[in-house]
């Protein structure tokens, strides 16, 4: 299986900083990668999907980059919304997997 | 609009039976993967198992082969998940999740339900 790695597990930022996660793919999986956010208690969200495409209805502070197996997701201006667990998932190849989460927390 | 209503969690012993049902809505349910993602309480996201509505072909996570069956009604859009000899670790959350790309088994998710809790304990 595919093991994904991310990079916090958590961070503390404040309102209007910008912060980077990052999540590291065990082997080579193109740009099948998403990003997903999760409120506590909600169920998760799709931000990004083919690694740099964003959802339609997602804000453009988020984005998302790659480069050969690492892929990276910034969040600009962060909002109070945006305090949250993101996670990124690799669609490669069976098994589908996660990373561990990131938790970005309000200083 | 798309809405996923999951249903059937609940309190089970240790090796017992369950079966989760994901009523679907506001798309072409034949026409997407549909699977299942559980989070044991205060885990991250585990990939359970997947199923491709069109070709009725099914993944599973190593963790639940030969235990949990993945199927679904297509003529009342729903989705099922069959979890038979449950142990303690398989208490969690379950989601199911929509497939975003009509036609393909490996995808993203783009929708998900609520989620219904699965507790496994005597």
């Amino acid at each position: 299986a595919i093991r994904m790695t991310q990079s916090p597990s958590s961070l503390s930022a404040s309102p209007g900083d910008r912060v980077t996660i990052t999540c590291w793919a065990s082997q080579g999986i193109s740009s099948y990668l998403a990003w997903y956010q999760q409120q506590p208690g909600k169920a998760p969200k799709l931000l990004i999907y083919a690694g740099s495409t964003l959802r339609s209805g997602v804000p453009s502070r988020f984005s998302g980059s790659a480069s050969g197996t690492d892929f990276t997701l910034t969040i600009n201006y962060l909002q109070s919304e945006d305090f949250a667990t993101y996670y990124c998932q690799q669609y490669y190849s069976n098994p589908w997997t996660f990373g561990q989460g990131t938790k970005v927390e309000i200083k | 609009e798309v809405h996923l209503l999951e249903s059937g969690g609940g309190l089970v012993q240790p090796g017992g039976s369950l079966r989760l049902s994901c009523a679907a809505s506001g798309f072409s349910f034949r026409s997407y993967a549909m699977s299942w993602v559980r989070q044991a309480p205060g885990k991250g996201l585990e990939w359970v198992a997947s199923i491709s509505t069109t070709a009725g072909v099914t993944y599973n996570a190593d963790s639940v082969k030969g235990r949990f069956t993945i199927s679904t009604d297509n003529s009342q859009s729903t989705l099922y998940l069959q979890m038979n000899s449950l142990r303690a670790e398989d208490s969690a959350v379950y989601y199911c999740a929509k497939g975003a790309v009509a036609g393909t088994s490996f995808d993203y998710f783009d929708y998900w339900g609520q989620g219904t809790l699965v507790t496994v304990s005597s």
